[in-house]
């Protein structure tokens, strides 16, 4: 059951300038989290965002929640070379068996040096 | 050095075959995940535990089989009944209901 759906499928921006995902679900969530994949790698958590909060930082990591539209975007400021990574948003369901996230299909940013 | 170990980096299965995939953690949290990934896919999920010697069918179970003897170890068998396994596996841990950790995968393909 795919949950939450990426937008763009694939970003390719210059190292300095800022990266935008935007992420879209379609029930009632407990939290939206953002994680970032390196090729061939496991997930790495970048940043949680609960249900009655509309935005939340961490370091160059912005992102936003607009419950009535069922939507979150992460913008990455000033990106990296090393930022380039595919990430992916993951919904916490309301009413859903505890602690299982539903992943979408990603976005795969490539930042040029 | 806390954390999750997957191995095999890298597994190849002869037809008709079972294989088994580690996963052990040490970071002493009760619920443990496995997820599929196909090339340009999200993650789909196998199976879960959130106790041991407990755990329930993901999405895809089918094929697949686990067992969770101890807190620390969550392993996951292909079994001869999944016609298409090749794909990469990850496992996960976590303590609450919230961020999940993740292992490095393995990459499961058929000779």
């Amino acid at each position: 059951s795919q949950q939450g759906e990426e937008d763009p499928q694939a970003l390719s921006i210059q190292e300095g300038e800022n990266a935008t995902m935007n992420c879209s679900y379609k029930t009632s969530i407990n939290n939206l989290q953002w994680y970032r994949q390196n090729s061939g790698r496991g997930l790495v958590h970048l940043i949680l965002i609960r249900s009655n909060e509309r935005e939340k930082h961490s370091g160059r990591l912005r992102v936003t929640l607009d419950t009535s539209k069922k939507s979150s975007s992460l913008l990455i400021t000033a990106s990296r070379a090393a930022d380039t990574a595919s990430y992916f948003c993951a919904t916490s369901i309301y009413g859903g068996s505890q602690g299982n996230l539903i992943f979408g299909k990603g976005t795969k940013l490539s930042v040029k040096p | 050095d806390g954390g999750i170990t997957q191995s095999p980096k890298y597994l190849f299965r002869k037809e008709g075959q079972n294989v088994t995939l580690s996963c052990e953690q040490n970071l002493n949290h009760d619920a443990m995940y496995w997820y599929r990934q196909d090339p340009g896919q999200g993650l789909r999920l196998i199976y879960y535990s959130q106790i041991v010697n407990d755990f329930q069918k993901g999405d895809i179970a089918e094929g697949y089989s686990v067992s969770r003897e101890k807190k620390e170890s969550f392993p996951l068998t292909v079994t001869s009944a999944q016609k298409n396994p090749t794909a990469f596996y990850l496992c996960a841990s976590s303590f609450g209901l919230d961020i999940q950790y993740f292992g490095a995968g393995t990459r499961l393909s058929v000779l």
